[in-house]
């Protein structure tokens, strides 16, 4: 069964500061790898979609790489705002999609 | 607009009753899954469509029930042999091709609390 982990499970950046977060999973056989932006109490946002033949996907501020054969992606963001404050959850798709249990991220202004 | 809707938002169940959660899409996508979240748990499947009048069990789905009658609805009942029914449910939907993988989309969840 595929395995999704997120490091750290929480994260306090200062404004203005560059961070990654971290999605490792155990099978590589993946299709695709998806991050989401999950607000308190509300559902999930889709950030970035990596295609299992894509490298890394860019998004304004976020960028998202994938590394199949180490079972790896990162999410990057990029100068860091209070407004980023969430939990950022990855998954990735086989023959169905299994979740992380996210990352929380706190930017303090 | 084009997105998934959840009602309702908060949902109070007692012991010994079934209650009956929405989902609705206007995506056209064949795809449709039902969601549990529990704090410091990742999402856990309970039950998947990928297509009308069809679908299967997921992880988690004991105590659940679902039905899918037209594209864009996926109900999903939790019935009174849900023992621990207290969670945040998230509805989900993709499409179903063979020529690209999907993204999911999801909604804005229904809390559910047993009193």
């Amino acid at each position: 069964k595929q395995e999704v982990t997120q490091i750290p499970a929480a994260l306090s950046v200062p404004e203005g500061e560059n961070l990654v977060l971290n999605c490792s999973f155990t099978d590589s056989a993946i299709y695709n790898l998806q991050w989401f932006r999950q607000d308190p109490g509300k559902g999930l946002t889709s950030l970035l979609l990596i295609q299992s033949s894509q490298r890394e996907q860019t998004s304004g501020r976020l960028n998202a790489s994938l590394d199949k054969s180490s079972g790896r992606s990162t999410l990057y963001i990029a100068a860091s705002q209070p407004g980023d404050s969430a939990t950022y959850l990855c998954a990735v798709l086989l023959n169905q999609f299994y979740f992380g249990t996210g990352t929380s991220l706190t930017v303090i202004p | 607009d084009g997105g998934i809707t959840q009602s309702p938002k908060y949902l109070f169940r007692k012991e010994g009753q079934n209650v009956t959660l929405s989902c609705e899409q206007n995506l056209n996508h064949d795809a449709m899954y039902w969601y549990r979240q529990d704090p410091g748990q990742g999402l856990r499947l309970i039950y998947y469509s990928q297509i009308v009048n069809d679908f299967q069990k997921g992880d988690i789905a004991e105590g659940y029930s679902v039905s899918r009658e037209k594209k864009e609805s996926f109900p999903l009942t939790v019935t009174s042999a849900q023992k621990n029914p207290t969670a945040f449910y998230l509805c989900a939907s993709s499409i179903d091709s063979p020529l690209w993988w999907p993204e999911a989309f999801f909604g804005q969840g229904t809390r559910l609390t047993v009193v």
